[in-house]
């Protein structure tokens, strides 16, 4: 368990609305990451943090936007949501000392009407 | 990059038979290779991961996989599947980020059925 929270759990919303989801660590790890996980896709990396104001994009990210004010909240926004936005969230840290490997949140299920 | 192709989407095999799960992997580099399995409404878990060295790997469950450089596989196996096994499992390669740390590409996931 690598201390990562994700709120809300489950959210229903509606085309165009904004959106935000909250990822949450304990452990003060320096990386962070947004992944979508669609059926037939795997995950896909959408923007990742190496650091307090420190983010990048990955390769699905447009439509999003991230923001790290504290090592321990990466937050990521939806500013207008579109029915293509309708997937599984998944937030993530990876502990450096090992191989790169990464840990998963409980993941936020998004559904955009 | 480097990437990770699963082949097979669904794998269904019988109670106590052996589970492979296929993964192959694209790289320029020596990889690290990793597998995770997700269970049903649940976020992903590790089962294993290569680096360097031994190249066969045991993870959690049960389960092992065999990196083989010749073939650029990392196969998944368990001898004998149980019930609980039934989930999705994902491959992994990770790739060096331009900000430092690293990112993780997926292949597509393989859904593993366990029969009775």
């Amino acid at each position: 368990d690598a201390g990562i929270t994700q709120s809300p759990r489950h959210k229903v919303t509606e085309t165009g609305t904004p959106v935000t989801l909250r990822c949450h660590q304990t452990e003060n790890h320096r990386y962070m990451y947004w992944y979508r996980q669609d059926p037939g896709h795997g995950l896909r990396l959408i923007h990742y943090s190496y650091g307090v104001k420190d983010t990048d994009k990955g390769e699905v990210s447009d439509g999003y936007s991230v923001s790290r004010s504290k090592t321990e909240d990466f937050l990521l926004t939806l500013e207008s949501a579109t029915s293509s936005q309708t997937s599984v969230y998944f937030c993530a840290i990876t502990i450096l000392a090992g191989a790169g490997e990464q840990f998963f949140g409980p993941g936020t299920r998004l559904t955009v009407l | 990059a480097q990437s990770v192709t699963q082949l097979g989407s669904h794998v269904s095999v019988s109670e106590g038979a052996l589970v492979l799960l296929r993964c192959n992997y694209s790289s320029s580099v020596p990889p690290y290779l990793f597998w995770y399995v997700q269970y049903p409404n649940q976020g992903l878990q590790l089962l294993l991961k290569y680096t360097t060295g031994a190249t066969l790997v045991k993870g959690i469950n049960g389960f092992e996989a065999e990196f083989k450089k010749s073939e650029t596989s990392f196969h998944l196996t368990k001898p004998s599947a149980h019930m609980s096994d039934a989930a999705e499992y994902f491959c992994a390669v990770s790739n060096i980020l331009t900000g430092g740390g690293n990112k993780l590409t997926f292949g597509t996931g393989t859904q593993l059925k366990v029969e009775l």
